[in-house]
């Protein structure tokens, strides 16, 4: 079965780090692209981060870089944000979505069902 | 940064009407990396259209997509009542990588 599978999320305090592991199975992993994006409580979709198919590039939103990094493990099929410094403004559910091509510029194909982190004291 | 503009923000409509959703780039975006999506709730969103103007895989042929440089159009014919969900708007050739604010089609 074609799936992506986040865990790792939770209740955090600011300034804490967590780290998120998104599962895939169904397909090579190893040929994608993937990403990260989010969705704040009653917002629209933000996008993260994007890790290329063979984990030499990565890139990330503004609002992440410098806390945040993707990270992959193409012969385990999983891919990893360790979100670090974390904000009450990080509160969302994250989302590991599949490129349809290995590099960053691709449409996002594949979602998982995502992984509710919150930031609060 | 290139910044999408969905209209409307929300449209009330009944099954069986028509639906047309407008999303507005601040700069010329390229055909194909310009992406649309659904979203219900309680779920992720899923894939609808690529490359402007391309179903995905499984998504039926009363959606459709067109539109080019700063204006793109994502057109419903004959609403069915799953298609009641909120829809995203996507650039995905310049980075950061953005989405529309959303529109959200709601039962009339």
């Amino acid at each position: 079965q074609v799936q992506l599978v986040e865990s790792g999320g939770g209740v955090v305090q600011p300034g804490t780090s967590l780290r998120l592991s998104c599962a895939a199975s169904g397909f090579t992993f190893s040929h994608y692209g993937l990403h990260w994006v989010r969705q704040a409580p009653g917002r629209g979709l933000e996008w993260v981060a994007v890790i290329t198919y063979d984990g030499r590039n990565d890139y990330y939103a503004d609002s992440v870089k410098g806390r945040f990094t993707v990270s992959r493990d193409n012969s385990n099929s999983t891919l990893f944000l360790q979100m670090n410094t974390l904000r009450g403004v990080d509160t969302a559910v994250y989302y590991c979505v599949k490129s349809y091509i290995g590099g960053y510029r691709g449409y996002f194909d594949l979602w998982g069902r995502g992984a509710r982190v919150t930031v609060s004291s | 940064e290139i910044v999408l503009t969905q209209s409307p923000g929300t449209l009330s409509l009944s099954p069986g009407e028509g639906a047309t959703l407008s999303c507005r780039a601040s700069q010329s975006v390229s055909t194909g990396y310009f992406a649309w999506y659904q979203q219900k709730p309680g779920q992720a969103p899923r894939l609808l259209i690529y490359a402007s103007s391309s179903r995905a895989t499984g998504i039926p042929d009363r959606f459709s997509g067109s539109g080019s440089g700063t204006d793109f159009t994502l057109t419903i014919t004959r609403l069915e009542p799953e298609d009641f969900a909120v829809y995203y708007c996507q650039q995905h050739g310049s980075s950061p990588i953005t989405f529309g604010q959303g529109t959200r089609l709601d039962l009339k």
